[in-house]
Formats: C-alpha cells, structure tokens, sequence
C-alpha cells in the first residue's frame, strides 16, 4: 500500500515551453504533496508543499511564478515548470505522507531535460 | 534550521561485510526519521522509520538506531550484499508542516 505514482518519468522539452509533472496518490488520500528537486550528485531540496484545496506554501527561494503548483483533489497535485529554461534542468519528485505511523512515500521522479 | 549530515559521503567494501551509516542533525524535537534507498536515477525506496519514542527498528537485514537527544541515528547493514549497492538517505522529520530535511546521503558500492 502507500503508493505515488508520478509522470512522467522523462521529458525533454524545448527552452521557452511549459512542462506538466503529475503526482497522484493511489491508494490512500493526500491533503498534503511535496515537490522537491534534485540535482546532480546532491541531495534532496525541498521546493514546495501542495495543499489539497489552497495555495501551496514555497520554500524561500523558489519562484512560485515559475514552478505553479495545483492540489486539485485529495489525490492529484501537478507541478507545472512554466517557461522552461536550460538551468530548470533537474530531476524532481514528489512525496506524500499516508500517515504518521507508515512515513512518507515517494514517486518514481521526473527526469526534466531542457534544451 | 535542522542540519543533517551523513558520514561517510562514499564507501566501498566486498561484499559480506557489515557496514555503519551515520546521520547525525541539528534539532533533536523530531517527530520521527526515516532512512531511505535511492539507485541511480530513480525515486526514493523506504528503509525504515524510527518515531522519536523508539530506539530502533529492524527490517530484514537492516538496523537502525535512534538517539534523539544526542542528534544521531545509525544505519547498519549486515553481511552487504552488491544488491545492496545505493545512495542511502537519512531524514528526520519535524518542524511545521513535519517536512523532511535531507542529509546528502552516503554513496555505497559493495563489490562482488
């Protein structure tokens, strides 16, 4: 059980474009998603936390115009990379939390090329 | 801000051995932590998931302890195998919202 499911799993773009990322929950219900971005050999950042139902809280220093963020249901929230530049290059993934007793779970990643 | 650094970065050992993972953070008032897998280029497989009322928890032939008050958890790895060859990540979690916050992870390779 617990499962995140997010897609896609790659996608090259060209510079200028948006790109849609989706994450959902499978089998349970999640009020809360997290958006974090990895960059090559470093860890896991934080860039945001999705809210089922409002506005997503960002971390400082990530451009909520750029990275727009839609909890639409209790299982679906989508990060959309607008204008897409060569240096939003990254691979992102997202997580939720079933519940304080299982821990988070985390989707497969997207592997974001901009060119 | 929670802090957490992971000792060692990298580690390379034959397999069969049994091997330590370090984590220590900043903020001991943690609600839990959570030691998670990453193979190159994929997502995040959870290891183990320690609540800041327990000492450790076992899952096959993985270990891990908590010292809450010191900052500290340990990872081991009993008889390595090179199946067990990953990025492993430790992340306490706490603060408003509970978030995750993530060391940099110790880069393990276990030779056949």
């Amino acid at each position: 059980g617990a499962v995140v499911s997010q897609h896609p799993s790659r996608v090259i773009c060209k510079s200028g474009t948006s790109v849609k990322i989706e994450c959902r929950s499978l089998d349970f219900q999640a009020t809360t998603m997290f958006w974090y971005r990895q960059f090559p050999k470093q860890s896991l950042m934080l860039m945001a936390t999705s809210n089922e139902g409002s506005k997503a809280t960002y971390e400082q220093g990530v451009e909520k115009d750029k990275f727009l963020i839609n909890h639409a249901s209790l299982t679906l929230s989508t990060l959309t990379v607008t204008s897409a530049h060569p240096e939003d290059s990254s691979f992102y993934i997202c997580s939720a939390d079933p519940s304080r007793d299982y821990g988070y779970t985390f989707g497969s990643g997207t592997r974001l090329t901009v060119v | 801000k929670q802090e957490v650094t992971q000792i060692p970065a990298a580690l390379s050992v034959p397999e069969g051995e049994n091997l330590v993972l370090n984590c220590s953070f900043t903020d001991s008032a943690i609600y839990n932590l959570q030691w998670f897998r990453q193979d190159p280029g994929k997502g995040l497989t959870s290891l183990l998931l320690i609540q800041s009322s327990q000492r450790e928890q076992t899952s096959g032939r993985l270990n891990a302890s908590l010292d809450k008050s010191s900052g500290r958890s340990t990872l081991y790895i009993a008889a390595s195998q090179p199946g067990d060859s990953a990025t492993y990540l430790c992340a306490p979690a706490g603060g408003y919202g509970n978030k995750l916050v993530f060391g940099a992870g110790t880069i393990l390779r276990v030779k056949s």
